[in-house]
């Protein structure tokens, strides 16, 4: 069964604190991805790793980074957590051969307060 | 860069009625390859349809689009809309130099009885 999972569901954090997401996926794939999605703004890719180590800054990568010391798992960092960083965190896979068709996992609601 | 425009919010109308969602797009690429993600409440963002070909309507689950470069358009529409197609649509373009997903801000589609 296809899956990306996602955890936490849902946290909450001072400000200044740090902040761990983590992501899995089942399906073997090269490219992990990190979204946030706020409304009026849509999804906006925060961080792309194309394999083990292989990370590449997406369009907001400031206030974030990113760990993948395994294919199936894909780590978010906040170091210091900001209230701008409230936000739905979403994850997502996709083969390297075909980024056009992109697994999501369920979503992280993550209040900074 | 590339950029994709959503105009409408929010969508509200009548189940069996016609459904169109606006996607205009633009980037300095000749090929672009143009999605439709769908996004049901408490549930993980999908890939609904997808085309790169100039003039050609892309089908699925009742959905329809037709990507015009003419017009760098890409319309979402479904002859007749049901209560189960309330959801967040997002429109997402790739172009043929890169690998990232632009998104679009998002329609959100509420189908009342």
């Amino acid at each position: 069964d296809m899956k990306v999972t996602q955890m936490p569901r849902y946290l909450i954090k001072r400000m200044g604190e740090n902040v761990l997401l983590e992501c899995g996926q089942d399906m073997s794939h090269e490219t992990m991805y990190w979204y946030r999605q706020d409304p009026g703004l849509g999804l906006q890719l925060i961080y792309i790793s194309y394999d083990v180590d292989s990370n590449s800054e997406g369009d907001i990568p400031k206030g974030y980074r990113v760990s993948r010391k395994k294919r199936e798992h894909f780590s978010l960092i906040l170091d210091s957590a900001k209230t701008n960083q409230t936000s739905v965190y979403f994850c997502a896979s996709s083969l390297l051969q075909n980024q056009d068709t992109q697994y999501f996992g369920p979503g992280t609601r993550l209040l900074v307060l | 860069g590339d950029s994709v425009t959503q105009k409408e919010g929010l969508v509200t109308l009548t189940e069996g009625l016609p459904v169109m969602l606006n996607c205009t797009y633009q980037t300095i690429y000749s090929n672009a390859f143009l999605f439709w993600y769908v996004h049901y409440l408490n549930e993980s963002p999908r890939l609904l349809l997808k085309s790169s070909t100039d003039n050609k309507r892309t089908e699925h689950q009742g959905f329809h689009a037709t990507l015009h470069k003419s017009s760098s358009s890409f319309h979402l529409q479904k002859s007749s809309a049901q209560l189960s197609d309330s959801a967040l649509y997002y429109c997402a373009l790739r172009n043929s130099a890169g690998n990232k997903l632009t998104f679009g801000i998002g329609t959100r589609v509420l189908v009342r009885p």
